[in-house]
């Protein structure tokens, strides 16, 4: 089993679908939470990061974190066609060495 | 400002060879992280260099290493390069924790 689990899809939605991402992980050391998106083409860049459980909101984004269960999410609302990217969760139990998910690809459909 | 550059974008080399790829954080950035990302294994961590010491170190074999100079700036290097080392390699670079990555250099070995 990996350390961290993530649907690789692809996941196609509507424009203005909400859009839940999601992943699973078995360290439960692990404390800071984080999401990248990632174009084509492109290294990843920094969406939102969470420390601990709960809820983190940013514009259309919300990150969630459930330590209990080993479970984090990602909600984009009102998807655009410019959302379609991969989407990498990463976690860490010091903040320094981070541990990636494989990758959830999503398309938003015009 | 300028953001995390790294070169080349796209290298090609024959089994056995060795490269180099290099990694220019931002400014006033210290912590310089390198990745492999392949479709199949994700995002995997290779090492991490501070101040001119490597800091981590992933699970890679020797025939990968790197360094980082007195102005931040990194090299990795690969030596005798196999078919499996074709991946696209990042580098990340943090002042704290929360990496700032690269576009990448795409290796890929004939």
């Amino acid at each position: 089993q990996k350390e961290v689990e993530q649907d690789p899809g692809p996941l196609s939605v509507p424009e203005g679908a909400i859009v839940s991402l999601n992943c699973t992980y078995s360290n439960s050391a692990f404390q800071y939470f984080m999401w990248y998106r990632q174009y084509s083409r492109k290294g990843p860049e920094l969406l939102m990061y969470t420390y601990s459980s709960g809820n983190k909101e940013d514009g259309r984004f919300t990150a969630q974190v459930d330590k209990s269960s080993k479970y984090i999410s990602l909600f984009i609302r009102d998807s655009q066609p410019s959302d379609s990217a991969t989407y990498l969760c990463a976690m860490s139990d010091d903040g320094q060495n981070f541990v990636f998910g494989p990758g959830t690809r999503l398309s938003v459909l015009p | 400002k300028a953001g995390v550059t790294q070169t080349p974008r796209y290298l090609i080399k024959t089994r056995g060879q060795q490269v180099t790829l290099s990694c220019s954080p931002i400014s006033g950035h210290r912590s310089v992280s390198w990745y492999q990302q392949t479709p199949g294994q994700g995002l995997q961590f290779l090492f991490e260099y501070f101040s001119e010491t490597q800091r981590n170190k992933g699970n890679f074999p020797g025939r990968f290493s790197g360094r980082q100079f007195s102005n931040s700036r990194s090299e990795m290097n690969v030596s005798t390069l196999e078919l499996g080392d074709s991946a696209l390699y990042l580098c990340a670079s943090s002042w704290d924790r929360w990496g700032i990555f690269g576009q990448g250099t795409r290796l890929t070995v004939v």
